[in-house]
């Protein structure tokens, strides 16, 4: 597609459910990066892919938190026994590479714990 | 901890007015900075970037900002603003020997043009 693509783009779930978050970045870009954020405050940092692997996963919060990105290019951002405090939008990003800065985002998935 | 601070959650001008959106780093050593503007029901976009080519940067939408390593700033100006600039801009920075991946976001400006 032309743009970045996430799905869905709104949730509402209970507590304890298990969430898939997925992002389709543009054609041909390597880089690909998850953000969260919530009310009153910047994207924080969650994790970000080189190729298939996760090239740094120091923003992810706790052990609840884990993406993937099988083949290279959609990647989906799983979130075990959520809890009120992960509502937030959940950005995704894609680049050229990782090395530019220059992020494509999408319009993000509102994630509401109940 | 390294950080990136803008100054105001809001800003309110009038049509044609000045914009000044404010940004501050937090290092000894000059980052890669970036601002974001993100339209309402719209993903963030790239407005422009420093990269230490030149201080000055000229951005998308007649947008610029001017990098000042004594005051540690990068500041987002406009000469003149239109109703179409209303949205929130976020400064961004990547520092020397973080992950390429990491850019630290401010908490966002949100811009209100008056007519």
């Amino acid at each position: 597609g032309a743009g970045v693509s996430q799905t869905p783009s709104n949730k509402v779930t209970e507590k304890g459910k298990y969430v898939e978050l997925r992002c389709d970045p543009i054609s041909g870009h390597t880089a690909l990066y998850w953000y969260r954020q919530s009310l009153g405050q910047g994207p924080e940092f969650l994790i970000y892919f080189q190729g298939t692997g996760a090239a740094d996963d120091s923003g992810l919060p706790n052990d609840r938190f884990f993406a993937v990105r099988p083949e290279g290019s959609v990647s989906t951002l799983k979130i075990q026994r959520t809890e009120r405090g992960d509502s937030a939008v959940y950005l995704c990003a894609s680049a050229t590479t990782a090395n530019t800065g220059e992020l494509f985002f999408g319009e993000g998935s509102r994630l509401t714990v109940l | 901890a390294q950080s990136v601070t803008q100054l105001g959650s809001h800003v309110s001008v009038s049509e044609g007015a000045l914009v000044l959106l404010r940004c501050n780093y937090s290092s000894s050593v000059p980052p890669y900075l970036f601002w974001y503007v993100q339209y309402p029901n719209q993903g963030l976009q790239l407005l422009l970037k420093y990269t230490s080519a030149a201080t000055l940067v000229k951005g998308i939408n007649g947008f610029e900002a001017e990098f000042k390593k004594s005051e540690t700033s990068f500041h987002l100006t406009k000469p003149s603003a239109h109703m179409s600039d209303a949205a929130e801009y976020f400064c961004a920075v990547r520092y020397y020997g973080g992950s390429q991946g990491n850019l630290i976001f401010g908490k966002g400006t949100k811009l209100s043009v008056k007519p």
